[in-house]
């Protein structure tokens, strides 16, 4: 089974500032997918990125980006001139490759709390 | 405009009395999630359908089922709650299966068990 582990439950930074939050996953598949969710107090969860395992490049989402080592199975989100809008919960996932005529779910971490301070 | 719409946001029941969660989507996607959240853990997948095709987890507890009349709703139902069941409910839904269908969430019910 797969797992994912963020091992920071709160981090804080200040505005305008770079963040990194941690995230690694075990798992014995080499065809998969990781997500950054963002879920603001009281509001929806929404997708920030999305890496595929095979490729190799980094996926980027405008001050979002992540450091992605699949021979280490981690999976770093950097978010860089952190706005006040930014606070949130942010879950780390993983899903397999959905095999033709299967379904994947999605394997989600504990989740790390992140402040912006002003 | 909100896309998946969970209502109530707050649910309030008493231990044992059956409860109905409901989320309905404008986005016409076929699959539909709920997901059950407790503080301070991730989300964890309850059931999902695929259209009317319904498919439950292995370790959902058998007080939770799903209902799915039409392509927009979708309902949680709780036979007998009891205060272990008290948690963020999510519902999301996709398009189809697999990592390159993003999945939408709704704001969540936050359900409480008196």
């Amino acid at each position: 089974a797969q797992t994912v582990t963020q091992s920071q439950p709160e981090m804080s930074v200040q505005e305008a500032e770079t963040v990194t939050l941690s995230c690694t996953y075990d798992t014995s598949e080499n065809n998969y997918y990781l997500f950054w969710y963002k879920q603001p107090p009281s509001r929806q969860m929404i997708l920030v990125i999305r890496q595929e395992a095979y490729k190799q490049q980094n996926a980027t989402e405008n001050r979002f980006s992540v450091n992605f080592q699949k021979a280490a199975k981690s999976f770093s989100l950097k978010i860089s001139d952190s706005q006040l809008g930014d606070t949130a919960m942010y879950f780390c996932a993983f899903m397999k490759h959905a095999t033709q005529g299967g379904s994947e779910k999605l394997v989600f971490g504990k989740g790390t709390k992140l402040t912006v301070n002003p | 405009d909100a896309m998946v719409i969970q209502n109530p946001r707050y649910q309030v029941t008493q231990f044992g009395k059956p409860v109905t969660l409901s989320c309905s989507q404008t986005l016409n996607h076929n699959v539909m999630y709920w997901y059950q959240q407790k503080s301070s853990q991730a989300p964890k997948l309850l059931f999902h359908y695929y259209d009317k095709d319904f498919n439950n987890e292995a370790d959902t507890p058998d007080n939770f089922q799903s209902r799915r009349p039409n392509t927009s709703f979708c309902f949680l139902d709780i036979r007998s709650p009891g205060l272990g069941d008290a948690a963020m409910y999510l519902c999301a839904t996709s398009r189809g299966w697999g990592g390159n269908q993003p999945q939408h969430f709704g704001d969540g019910t936050r359900l409480s068990i008196l």
